[in-house]
């Protein structure tokens, strides 16, 4: 079946521009997560929903941060007023359930990169 | 807070060698203790995890050892391949509020050489 797909593969964005990134979970997946990776390190954990509401959000690393999941599959993360700072590759992840032993299936990210 | 540290940052093996990455926590809270891989331009991808009541987990050539006291777990890939080539991180997750929230270490660059 089809795996977590995320659109942009890579976004180009200027500084001060808003950016939305998508990700699309696995079918039936309840719980989403989204990652940020900067390079050479491994992923951070930014947000987790369970269906729509945002369960856990304290990765979020400021208000510029924001994402929704509306209809409890899709997900979107937005960036206001980038910063060369949030380049970065920003990940997603679902589950079938948000136990914590449930395993976490990653999209291929999106490339963000602020000029 | 680095909550999980990971070593070494790159690793070369032979073909055939045994690739041994180590990884230590600080919070007594975590519970579950998985092994990501990853590709170059993908997403991590679940190898292997282990939860704080056993002390060994074997699939494989991937074998997890755990060492609850010293609050320390490696990854072991016996006979190990070019395709093995990867980074791999160790992860940490606890249960109650933090769900399935996964704490990362800083990746490992595991070079085979045929």
């Amino acid at each position: 079946g089809a795996g977590v797909s995320q659109t942009p593969s890579n976004k180009v964005t200027e500084k001060g521009k808003y950016v939305e990134l998508r990700c699309d979970p696995i079918s039936g997946h309840t719980a989403l997560y989204w990652y940020r990776q900067s390079l050479g390190q491994g992923p951070e954990f930014l947000i987790y929903f369970q269906g729509t509401g945002a369960a856990d959000d304290s990765g979020l690393p400021n208000d510029r941060f924001f994402a929704v999941r509306p209809e409890g599959s899709v997900s979107t993360l937005k960036i206001q007023r980038t910063e060369r700072g949030d380049s970065a590759v920003y990940l997603c992840a679902s589950s079938f359930r948000d136990s914590n032993t449930d395993t976490q299936y990653f999209g291929p990210g999106t490339r963000l990169t602020v000029l | 807070q680095q909550q999980v540290k990971q070593s070494p940052q790159s690793l070369i093996v032979q073909k055939g060698g045994i690739s041994i990455i180590n990884c230590a926590y600080e919070n007594t809270a975590f519970d579950y203790f998985p092994w990501y891989q990853q590709f170059p331009g993908k997403g991590p991808a679940l190898l292997i995890a282990i939860r704080p009541d056993v002390s060994e987990k074997k699939e494989g050539r991937f074998t997890i050892s755990f060492n609850k006291s010293a609050k320390q777990f490696s990854l072991h890939i016996m006979d190990s391949q070019p395709g093995d080539s990867a980074t791999y991180f160790c992860a940490a997750s606890s249960g109650g509020t933090s769900y399935g929230k996964l704490t990362f270490g800083q990746g490992t660059i595991l070079t085979v050489h045929p």
